[in-house]
């Protein structure tokens, strides 16, 4: 079972609100990563990061943003939530000690902007 | 560039059946490729990966994947299916680089029929 956690599970909220997705790893790994996934839809990568202080926009364009202060810390921030924004949020990790390392997922944050 | 096609956004299968989940994959590398299953209301959860050792992988839960180069193909099986296997499955190609990046096919939704 993969240590990484994510925070809230569900969160609802008002538009123009500001919030924060919280992701944390205890596996010491560089390289962590944020998926969005639309229901039923396949994932996409919206943000990504090789470690401390580095951080990539992913493959799909999105209006939030995240920071990598710390190795096992990941979080993904909306200044201002639209409903648009409505979806499921994957955090994963990976240490990439070989092409075949998997990457190891939280639970998820289900987002609903009002 | 990588990328990997789910065929079939749902299959239905009964109890005891065989599974049968298909995956082709585009790489202009050998690639690296996944299955991930993602239950209800949770994050992603490794089925298994190819490691270029052996082109018939086992992973957990009793399915495999065979790997065949001359069809681009990954496809997952299992024998007998049972009530506990229905999920979503994702399969997953590791982008060339050292992002780690993984793309992800649109994903196939198993139902179990009693």
């Amino acid at each position: 079972e993969a240590d990484i956690y994510q925070t809230p599970r569900y969160l609802v909220i008002g538009t123009g609100k500001k919030i924060t997705l919280e992701c944390s790893q205890t596996m010491g790994h560089d390289k962590m990563y944020w998926y969005q996934q639309d229901p039923g839809m396949e994932l996409h990568l919206i943000h990504y990061s090789y470690g401390v202080n580095s951080t990539e926009k992913g493959d799909l364009s999105s209006e939030s943003t995240v920071s990598r202060i710390r190795t096992e810390h990941f979080p993904l921030t909306l200044e201002s939530a639209r409903p648009s924004h409505t979806s499921q949020y994957l955090c994963a990790s990976s240490d990439l000690t070989g092409g075949n390392s998997p990457l190891h997922f939280g639970n998820g944050t289900r987002l609903t902007v009002t | 560039a990588q990328s990997v096609t789910q065929l079939g956004s749902h299959v239905s299968v009964s109890e005891g059946a065989l599974v049968l989940l298909r995956c082709n994959y585009s790489s202009s590398v050998p690639p690296y490729l996944f299955w991930y299953v993602q239950y209800p209301n949770q994050g992603l959860q490794l089925l298994l990966k190819y490691t270029s050792a052996a082109t018939l992988v086992k992973g957990i839960n009793g399915f495999e994947a065979e790997f065949k180069k001359s069809e681009t193909s990954f496809h997952l099986t299992k024998p007998s299916a049972h009530m506990s296997d229905a999920a979503e499955y994702f399969c997953a190609v590791r982008v060339s680089g050292n992002t780690g990046k993984l793309i992800f096919g649109q994903g196939t939704t198993l139902q179990v029929k009693p």
